[in-house]
């Protein structure tokens, strides 16, 4: 069964780096027609879409974050992770990983991870 | 890009049906065929559970079927059951600019 968990900080500085990590159990993170992904979700508001990573380490970023996000990849560790720049309290909210199979649908979540971006 | 639109609540009496639905745009529901409907409970893993539309993983119970027509998409919960209460998200493949969007969410409730 393939699980994912999401670890970081929950409190981050307005300006600081939001640092998360996803761990992958049950599952290579080089399986093939495979992409991870960050999805999150602020308070009473849409989730969001914020990036995916390729087995190969590609990567794609929601417009609207690009300037501020990094998604990498650990094979080694078999962990994917995100870097969020520059916060403000707009980013603020719930962060999720999930597996992205064939480009087009999320078959796997993690239970996400609350993060506030306050002083 | 904008979110999809999903109604806020919906409700039904066990037995009953509840159907939901999530207005895209002809960028995005309207486009493709890549539309995809998620169960979660609080606290849990959001939880796959139609793609494609009408695509059933493996081991989800036949009540949840999905359908579309223009930019909208819907989910159909058949005979409700007190575990069906939770919140439903849709997403849909845009191919451009984001990429993936999703609706705000609908919260059933069992009554």
């Amino acid at each position: 069964q393939v699980q994912l968990q999401e670890s970081g900080p929950g409190l981050v500085q307005p300006s600081q780096t939001l640092s998360l990590t996803c761990a992958v159990s049950g599952d290579s993170i080089n399986s093939g027609q495979t992409y991870w992904s960050w999805i999150r979700q602020p308070a009473g508001e849409a989730l969001e879409w914020i990036g995916r990573i390729s087995t190969s380490g590609s990567t794609l970023y929601n417009p609207s974050l690009k300037n501020r996000v990094t998604i990498s990849l650990d094979t080694s560790k078999n962990h994917f992770s995100l870097e969020l720049y520059s916060v403000t309290a707009a980013d603020t909210a719930l962060y999720y990983c999930a597996r992205l199979r064939n480009g087009v649908m999320f078959d796997v979540w993690g239970r996400g991870t609350m993060v506030t971006v306050s002083s | 890009q904008s979110a999809l639109t999903q109604p806020p609540s919906a409700s039904g009496s066990p037995g009953q049906s509840v159907t939901i639905s999530c207005t895209g745009t002809s960028s995005d529901v309207g486009a493709y065929n890549f539309v995809s409907w998620y169960q979660h409970h609080p606290g849990k893993a959001p939880k796959l559970i139609l793609y494609e539309v009408t695509q059933r993983p493996s081991g989800v119970p036949d009540r949840f079927s999905g359908s579309k027509s223009g930019n909208t998409a819907s989910l159909t919960v058949s005979g409700l059951q007190a575990e069906d209460e939770a919140d439903y998200y849709c997403n849909s493949y845009t191919g451009t600019n984001n990429f993936y969007v999703f609706g705000a969410g609908t919260k059933v409730t069992v009554l």
